[in-house]
């Protein structure tokens, strides 16, 4: 059965800190990851990763993917409070663009 | 934000009656989901569409249908709702099976 974990599943940090997310997957004939960012609110999308494009950056968030080792981290440097969220991961296979989602990692910055 | 819309946003319905939940987008996107999000289990699909009339089961379909007339307008239907039915449900769209977008979700509570 497919299956994406997420870790940890909570983390606690100062602003300015800098996190790593993980994410590892085991889905039958792997074609991307996807990272989300979820305010109570609905998921906003961060990063796709592929076997064509396996790092991504965009200002202090950066994401690589291993396909061989079959997991990819998202790290956040010099967190803020804006960065407090849960993060999700998930895995879509070649066909029937199901996406399988981790529960999340939950993120909280403390000023 | 992508042109997604969710109705209701809320609902509260008793055990046994019949619930409906629309999407609506206005990006003419190919493919529409829709999942459902619990503690514990993260999103998780139950049906997904890629075209007009052209729908498949995800992980969770038991106890849910759907219907596609329209390019825009993605409908879940629960026959005969249960308590274990209550959740967030969240609609996402995609052009391609790549990076979904997410509406704003509806919480729905079966007492």
């Amino acid at each position: 059965e497919d299956k994406v974990v997420q870790s940890p599943l909570s983390l606690v940090v100062h602003e300015g800190d800098t996190v790593t997310l993980n994410c590892s997957y085991e889905v039958t004939n792997f074609r991307s990851l996807l990272w989300y960012k979820q305010e109570k609110k609905a998921p906003t999308f961060l990063f796709m990763l592929t076997s064509s494009g396996i790092e991504k950056k965009s200002g202090r968030l950066s994401s690589i993917l291993d396909k061989k080792e079959l997991f990819s981290i998202l790290n956040i440097t010099a967190t803020q409070t804006g960065d407090s969220a849960v993060y999700l991961c998930a895995v879509g296979p070649p066909t029937g663009n199901q996406f399988y989602f981790g529960t999340g990692t939950s993120l909280t910055v403390i000023p | 934000d992508a042109g997604i819309t969710q109705s209701p946003r809320h609902k509260v319905t008793e055990t046994g009656t019949p619930v409906t939940l629309r999407c609506h987008q206005t990006e003419n996107h190919r493919y529409m989901y829709w999942y459902r999000q619990d503690p514990g289990h993260g999103l998780r699909l139950i049906h997904y569409s890629y075209g007009v009339k052209d729908t498949d089961k995800g992980e969770v379909s038991d106890g849910y249908s759907v219907s596609r007339s329209k390019t825009e307008d993605f409908l879940l239907t629960l026959e005969s709702a249960t308590s274990s039915q209550t959740s967030v449900y969240f609609c996402a769209i995609s052009r391609g099976g790549y990076e979904q977008f997410f509406g704003p979700g509806t919480r729905l509570t079966v007492l």
